[in-house]
């Protein structure tokens, strides 16, 4: 099956600096990634996504490319805000038995901000 | 739009006794619905799959007798832990997901089950 692998945290970052959080998965078939977010007392929302190969997703300033040739959709910013601070998940979609798609989450990196 | 509601938000029960929980799609109707479970530090673990009207597919591993799921119409899903016991703590989330065939999931902020 499908399996995802985010960097852990927690991430502390000043305002204004660069993000990255690092994302790296296996699959088979034609897998596509995701980046979700949390904020603190709300759901998983989408951030952004990709559906094929160097395909860039981005959203709100963030951003992350498609790469197969080393299976990975690192999530970049390149100037944090204290209200970027959340949970950050990297997720894949797979085939679900009998159609439909499913989708295999990484563990989740909390990004803190601070003034 | 695409909201997604749970209660409760929180729960603790004492072991041996059940707990119902409630996922509901506030502004679109859901044909699938999907349950996950989190541990501390860890993903979100796909639980289950349900369809409305029709029986969850469960994940392997998943005992289907402990966790209950009914989705009974097209906005309401719920989760019961039956005899639950203190390795059930866990925080169990929903998502939705409205036309078929369309992909993106709408995830509900959460229920945190403790049982004592």
């Amino acid at each position: 099956g499908n399996s995802v692998t985010q960097m852990e945290g927690p991430v502390t970052l000043s305002e204004e600096a660069f993000l990255t959080i690092n994302c790296t998965y296996t699959a088979t078939g034609y897998p596509s990634p995701f980046w979700y977010v949390q904020y603190p007392g709300e759901g998983l929302q989408l951030l952004l996504k990709a559906t094929k190969a160097d395909d860039k997703g981005s959203n709100k300033g963030f951003e992350a490319t498609y790469r197969k040739e080393t299976t990975s959709f690192h999530l970049e910013k390149g100037s944090v805000q204290v209200s970027d601070s959340a949970v950050y998940f990297c997720a894949l979609s797979g085939i679900l038995t009998g159609g439909g798609n499913k989708l295999t989450f990484g563990t989740g990196t909390q990004l803190k901000v601070e003034l | 739009g695409a909201v997604v509601s749970q209660h409760p938000s929180r729960v603790i029960c004492k072991s041996g006794t059940s707990v119902k929980i409630e996922c509901r799609s506030l502004d679109f109707q859901a044909t699938t619905m999907f349950w996950y479970r989190q541990f501390p530090k860890q993903s979100l673990m796909l639980m289950a799959t349900s369809n409305e009207g029709s029986k969850a597919t469960y994940e392997q591993g998943v005992e289907k007798d402990k966790f209950l799921i009914n989705h009974a119409s097209l906005t309401l899903s719920t989760l019961t832990v039956t005899s639950a016991h203190p390795e059930d703590s866990s925080f169990y989330i929903c998502s939705a997901r409205g036309l078929a065939g369309a992909f993106e999931q709408y995830f509900g902020p959460g229920t945190r089950l403790t049982v004592t």
